[in-house]
């Protein structure tokens, strides 16, 4: 089966500080997504990329950068971080097609402090 | 902009029971896929079940169906016979077939079975 690994399952993160995420896939997919999760909030979208060196701003992409140089990688950066972005990160991919299973990481719970 | 909402934060229900998990969603389009997955302790993702908007028959996985009423854009699950390990966070999502194609995923639903 599809393996997406997130490289870290808790993180903890001064305000100011950079911070990476990182996200790795296993089987070739052409889209990878970063979504946040919130309590009563579900999962909203934060970016996204169709192929390689290409992304998408999602629905809530303001403090956030992502890095697409390698196809199986797909990176969300936290510029500087904020209290407000506390919160558990989940990548995802799939192949091309809107009807293709979606593959999640095990997310990263992310504090800042 | 698509919305998907869940208005049941908790439910609960009886090992063995049936229960049956809401969502309505907003939409414009008139083909698109509807999901339900499944969110235990562990954090891992699991897909429930899909349902092609294209299709009238009601989707099926064992225990797991859905009610799709399509003018109505309501979308329930339905777990029969209750397990302990369905026990988790259910999220409803949308996905369009035109433009960007994001999962467009509602607020959860927190099910817990009582022994």
């Amino acid at each position: 089966d599809v393996k997406v690994t997130q490289s870290s399952r808790y993180l903890v993160k001064r305000t100011g500080e950079k911070v990476f995420l990182e996200c790795v896939q296993d089987m070739d997919h052409e889209n990878m997504f970063w979504y946040r999760q919130d309590p009563g909030l579900g999962l909203r979208l934060i970016y996204f990329s169709y192929d390689v060196k290409m992304k998408e701003k999602g629905d809530i992409p303001e403090g956030y950068s992502v890095s697409r140089e390698k196809k199986e990688r797909f990176s969300l950066i936290l510029e500087s971080a904020s209290t407000n972005q506390t919160s558990m990160y989940l990548c995802a991919s799939r192949l091309g097609g809107a009807n293709e299973k979606l593959f999640f990481g095990s997310g990263t719970q992310l504090s800042v402090l | 902009a698509q919305t998907v909402t869940q208005s049941q934060p908790e439910m609960s229900v009886q090992e063995a029971e049936t229960v049956t998990l809401s969502c309505t969603y907003d939409t414009s389009e008139s083909d698109y896929y509807l999901f339900w997955y499944k969110q235990p302790p562990s954090r891992q993702m699991i897909l429930v079940i899909r349902q092609e908007a294209y299709k009238q028959q009601n989707a099926t996985e064992n225990r797991f169906s859905v009610n799709f009423q399509k003018a109505a854009k309501s979308f329930s699950l339905k777990i029969s016979d209750s397990q302990l390990g369905d026990a988790a966070m259910y999220f409803c999502a949308y996905r369009g077939i035109q433009g960007a194609q994001k999962l467009v995923f509602g607020q959860g639903t927190r099910l817990t079975i009582n022994p």
